[in-house]
């Protein structure tokens, strides 16, 4: 069974770094050419692609937020770290982990991010001084 | 960046009608083009992949189509539980890898 489960701060103060844990069980980071991303969501607000990281280690960030963000994975310990620095309000969000299938085609299978299959529920992170 | 527009931002139908919502793509992304459900307090769950093709175990009453900049999700008769906000989701077929969400349409019960 695939779960997976962020944790992290409820309360961040602007300018301060976030740093948020995605525990992952039922598949492994160091194979299979999976993925785990994250995403966000302010109260009310659309969906927001963050950062992925496939299990060998190659990296992507969102444009606007690139200079802020940086993603890594424990896989001993089966989690992906997410820290975004020098917070704001306007940072306030629920923050999903997700995991990114292998992409497979032709009987091959790549590290692609492609989609989101799995998700965690998620959790809401405030900044607020 | 590739932006995605949704339409209509909400809607309003009765039970059993057909519900269509649309995303427009900003450039050319073929097939590139997923679709997911959320339900208020629930993580987003995906429903369509490759613009077409229904998740396993998603009803057959979900389905996807359009392919270049112009999609299509249908909803052939909405049911009760369909009540959610829906997204479309892009994702690039070259590296860097960025992935790309629609604004959202909130679908209720009229």
């Amino acid at each position: 069974q695939v779960t997976l489960k962020e944790s992290g701060p409820v309360l961040v103060k602007p300018t301060e770094t976030l740093t948020l844990t995605c525990t992952v069980s039922g598949f492994s980071l160091s194979n299979a050419r999976m993925g785990v991303s994250w995403i966000r969501q302010p109260p009310g607000k659309a969906l927001e692609w963050l950062a992925h990281i496939f299990s060998n280690d190659e990296k992507s960030y969102s444009t606007s937020l690139k200079s802020r963000l940086t993603i890594s994975k424990d896989t001993s310990k089966s989690q992906v770290v997410l820290t975004m620095t020098n917070m704001d309000p306007v940072d306030t969000a629920t923050y999903y982990c997700a995991r990114i299938p292998a992409y497979c085609s032709g009987g091959s299978c790549y590290s692609r991010a492609v989609k989101f299959d799995y998700w965690g529920q998620g959790t809401l992170v405030t900044v607020s001084s | 960046d590739i932006q995605m527009t949704q339409s209509p931002s909400s809607l309003s139908a009765s039970v059993g009608d057909r519900v269509t919502i649309t995303c427009q793509a900003s450039q050319d992304i073929s097939n590139y083009l997923n679709w997911y459900q959320q339900k208020p307090g629930k993580a987003p769950k995906l429903l369509i992949y490759d613009a077409s093709n229904l998740e396993t175990g998603v009803p057959s009453r979900f389905s996807g189509s359009g392919s270049g900049t112009d999609f299509t999700f249908t909803i052939s008769s909405l049911q009760p539980e369909d009540i959610a906000t829906y997204y479309c989701q892009q994702y690039d077929n070259l590296p860097p890898e960025t992935l790309t969400f629609g604004g959202g349409t909130k679908v209720e019960i009229k």
